[in-house]
């Protein structure tokens, strides 16, 4: 079956500029991440959606960071005026969310890689 | 605050021994841990969940022991090979539903 896809797989833009990176996560999964990942380290949280709805998007380092998920499924990181900073592999993963309080694994798509020059 | 600490220096050894990898966490108490691969280019893989109150958890080579007193979990593959040079991330739960990773340790299995 389908695991979780990203598109781009590379993103390369100019500071300033704003970016949208998707993720389509397994069919029926509730439940979707991002994350990002820089040289080195683990991926860090970003966002986190409960179907439509972001139960939690403490990770989202400022404003220029906005996500959204309008149906359910696919969802969209958006990135306002891009700084180098952000350059990083973006990740998506997603999980069927069982129980509450149960420990979910988690599907990770490929990673878009932006770079921000 | 909460930490998590994984061995940042690369792991070498040959084919055939057994890799051992660490990770450590302070100042909180995770009711399980999660071990992922992750390849590069690819995102993380989940390999193996132990909760607090298994002592040791094992699915074919792999073995993840969980110690609640030192703070520790000990990720061994036996009789290792090439194909399991990958970095190795482990998540401590939070609490929360997002994972929360160490910074990883890439192992290397030379033939």
């Amino acid at each position: 079956g389908a695991g979780v896809s990203q598109t781009p797989s590379n993103k390369v833009t100019e500071k300033g500029k704003y970016v949208e990176l998707r993720c389509d996560p397994i069919s029926g999964h509730t439940a979707l991440y991002w994350y990002r990942q820089s040289l080195g380290q683990g991926p860090e949280f970003l966002i986190y959606f409960q179907g439509t709805g972001a139960a939690d998007d403490s990770g989202l380092p400022n404003d220029r960071f906005f996500a959204v998920r309008p149906e359910g499924s696919v969802s969209t990181l958006k990135i306002q005026r891009t700084e180098r900073g952000d350059s990083a592999v973006y990740l998506c993963a997603s999980s069927p969310q069982q129980l509450a309080g149960a420990s979910d694994t988690q599907y990770f798509g490929p990673g878009t890689r932006l770079t921000v020059l | 605050s909460q930490k998590i600490e994984q061995n940042s220096e690369a792991l070498n050894i040959q084919e055939g021994k057994t890799a051992t990898l660490t990770c450590n966490y302070t100042n909180y108490s995770p009711a399980y841990l999660q071990w992922y691969r992750q390849d590069p280019g690819r995102g993380p893989v989940f390999l193996l969940l132990i909760r607090e109150n298994e002592k040791e958890k094992r699915k074919e080579r792999l073995k993840v022991t969980f110690d609640t007193t030192l703070k520790q979990s000990l990720f061994h593959i036996t009789a290792s090979q090439p194909a399991d040079s990958a970095t190795y991330l482990c998540a401590p739960d939070t609490g929360r539903r997002a994972l929360t990773f160490g910074s990883g340790t890439r192992l290397q299995v030379q033939p």
